[in-house]
């Protein structure tokens, strides 16, 4: 199975500041990564699919890039709406796992 | 618009089986992928296993085989995961959740509260 591993576990933030959440697989799955948000009691929400391309009506302050094995998350101005826990996930190979969730807190 | 809703919550006892449904609405039932997702309290979100309905055949993670079934009925538009030989920590929210053109999923039901507990 691929292994989907996200950094850091929690990320202590303010409004207004640029954040990264990185999300490695355990091996190469080219571009085949989907990032989530999810906020508590609620279903997670698609936010960027093929590692870089952001769902239709998804703020522009969010943005993905990466391949192969090591991707990333960009929030580049943090609004409060944000704050919230974020999931990766592969679909390059079945199981199509997810990494463990960064939760990205207010500092 | 493509809607996902899941059957209600659910208190069952340990050694007993589960059968969550979802029905699915505004999509191309046969021929898009569903996935089964849960997460236990506190937790992150586990993948549990899929299927595309043309194709008959689902997917199951392999901590999952041997114990659950993913089913899908075209007459309703409606998918089923059931789950057997229930323990404590099978305690989670299940979710089913749609992929229109692959294994990501764009949308998603509203979460189904299963409780294991005797």
């Amino acid at each position: 199975d691929i292994q989907m591993t996200q950094s850091p576990s929690t990320l202590s933030a303010s409004v207004g500041d640029r954040v990264t959440i990185t999300c490695r697989a355990s091996e190469n799955i080219n571009s085949w990564l989907a990032w989530y948000q999810q906020k508590p009691g609620k279903a997670p929400k698609l936010l960027i699919s093929e590692a870089s391309s952001l769902e239709s009506g998804v703020p522009s302050t969010f943005s993905g890039s990466g391949s192969g094995t090591e991707f990333t998350l960009t929030i580049s101005s943090l609004q409060p709406d944000d704050f919230a826990t974020y999931y990766c996930q592969q679909y390059s190979r079945f199981p199509y796992n997810f990494g463990q969730g960064t939760k990205l807190q207010i500092k | 618009q493509v809607r996902l809703v899941q059957s209600g919550a659910e208190v069952v006892k340990p050694g007993s089986s589960l059968k969550v449904s979802c029905k699915t609405s505004g999509g191309t039932f046969s021929s898009d992928a569903i996935g089964w997702v849960r997460q236990a309290p506190g937790q992150g979100l586990e993948w549990m296993g899929g299927i595309i309905p043309i194709f008959e055949t689902a997917n199951y993670a392999q901590q999952f085989q041997g114990r659950v079934t993913i089913t899908a009925d075209e007459s309703t538009s409606t998918l089923y995961m059931e789950l057997s030989s229930l323990k404590s920590d099978d305690t989670a929210v299940y979710y089913c959740a749609r992929g229109s053109t692959s294994w990501y999923f764009d949308f998603w039901g509203q979460g189904t509260l299963v409780a294991v507990s005797s």
